[in-house]
Parts: C-alpha cells; sequence; structure tokens
C-alpha cells in the first residue's frame, strides 16, 4: 500500500530529554512537511522539505531539528530546548512544494511530556 | 499577513440534515485552496482542492465553491450522516510562497442521530 507512515502513535517524554519521531512515505514525493496541532488550533509549520539533503524552516521551528537523508523518510527531533512539545505532530508529504500539489498526511504522533 | 478565516468554530446538525461551512483567506497570490476532513485523532484526509478557475468541485456528498474575488469558499455537505462527525479544514496556498500552505483553525462538525 502507497501512503506516508509516522510512528509511534504515542510518545512520552521526560522533561530534558529528546527525542525523535519517525516519518517514512513510499509516494516517491519530493517535499515532505512537519506541522504541529494544538487543541481548537491550526496547523503550525516546523520544517519542510523540498529536495533530499535540503530543509527549510517553517513558522514554529525553534526547538525542533530534521533531517532529510533519504528522500523516503523525514524524522522529527524534539529536542530540550523545545519548552511545550506537548502536542499532536503530523508529518505530511507533496510531489512538490513548489506547485503547492496536493498533501498527503500521517496518522499522526502524539508526543506527551511527563 | 496571510490569513484563513473559517466559520462557524462548531456546528451541530441532526442526521440527515445538510449544512454549509464557511471559509475566507486573504492568501494572495492565489494558488489554490483545499479542504480537508480531520477525524479526532488521525492526519486530515483530502476532500478537495481547487484552483483559481475552478468555481465548484464535488467529492461525493461533499460540495466545495470557490469565489477567487470575494477569497471566499464554502463546503457543503448534502445528507449528513454520523461519520460526517470530525473537523474540516480549509487550507489556502499562494503561488509565491512555496512549500507553506496557510491553514485554517477548522469547523468542528458533530452529527447527532
Amino acid at each position: 500500500d502507497g501512503g506516508i507512515t509516522q510512528s509511534p502513535k504515542y510518545l512520552f517524554r521526560k522533561e530534558g530529554q529528546n527525542v525523535t519521531l519517525s516519518c517514512e512515505q513510499n509516494l516517491n514525493h519530493d517535499a515532505m512537511y512537519w506541522y504541529r496541532q494544538d487543541p481548537g488550533q491550526g496547523l503550525r509549520l516546523i520544517y519542510y522539505s523540498q529536495i533530499v539533503n535540503d530543509f527549510q524552516k517553517g513558522d514554529i521551528a525553534e526547538g525542533y531539528s530534521v533531517s532529510r537523508e533519504k528522500k523516503e523518510s523525514f524524522p522529527l527531533t524534539v529536542t530540550s530546548a523545545q519548552k511545550n512539545p506537548t502536542a499532536f505532530y503530523l508529518c505530511a508529504s507533496s510531489i512538490s512544494a513548489i506547485a503547492n500539489t496536493e498533501a498527503f498526511f500521517g496518522q499522526g504522533t502524539r508526543l506527551t511530556v511527563v | 499577513k496571510n490569513q484563513v478565516e473559517q466559520s462557524p468554530q462548531s456546528l451541530i446538525i441532526l442526521e440527515g440534515k445538510n449544512c454549509t461551512l464557511q471559509c475566507n483567506y486573504t492568501v494572495s497570490p492565489f494558488s489554490n485552496l483545499r479542504w480537508y476532513k480531520q477525524d479526532t485523532g488521525r492526519g486530515p484526509v483530502s476532500l478537495t482542492i481547487m484552483t483559481f478557475s475552478e468555481n465548484t468541485k464535488s467529492n461525493g456528498r461533499y460540495t466545495a465553491t470557490l469565489d477567487a474575488d470575494t477569497k471566499q469558499s464554502s463546503l457543503h455537505i448534502t445528507a449528513s450522516q454520523l461519520s460526517d462527525s470530525a473537523s474540516y479544514i480549509c487550507v489556502v496556498s499562494g503561488s509565491t510562497n512555496a512549500g507553506k500552505s496557510t491553514f485554517g483553525d477548522g469547523t468542528t462538525l458533530t452529527v447527532k442521530p
């Protein structure tokens, strides 16, 4: 099946720890994105990547880091510098970022700081 | 600043009834507008995508309209079902800001039996 897979579905982190959220796609899409969703709010862009080995900061990149070493993978690390990391994280991909084409979303990872 | 405003914030209707959700935007220059359905705790799923030249697009019981002159869109749901209960998100992309779309806060629809 073609699609975009996020793991884990639920993640608990102790304060001061870094955690990495996984995002894999087999749609052969060039562009990949990470969003954060808080209750009652719209999705906010953390980072996006238009092509392998390249990525740009979104609107709320502070406290997060990403890598894009492979076309199909775009992991997100939530670092200890992120002061309020509890949220629902969504990964998405699209054929091209430049064309602003339709984005396909994963099922999300809910991160909770304990 | 690019903005997308959705209304109402929440809506409750009875099963079988129709409803219309609104989306107003200030994104310019405009590239496309998308409507997504997001079930609780799941990722959004695309319903429709419309470009500047498209006025209406349907996907089953969902019909989206676009007025690019007034920068307004609507999503009409016909003969609602319990499974339509979800958040509906309007997303607008500009043609000059690659990778950065503007998301509305969503309308939460509850369909009751």
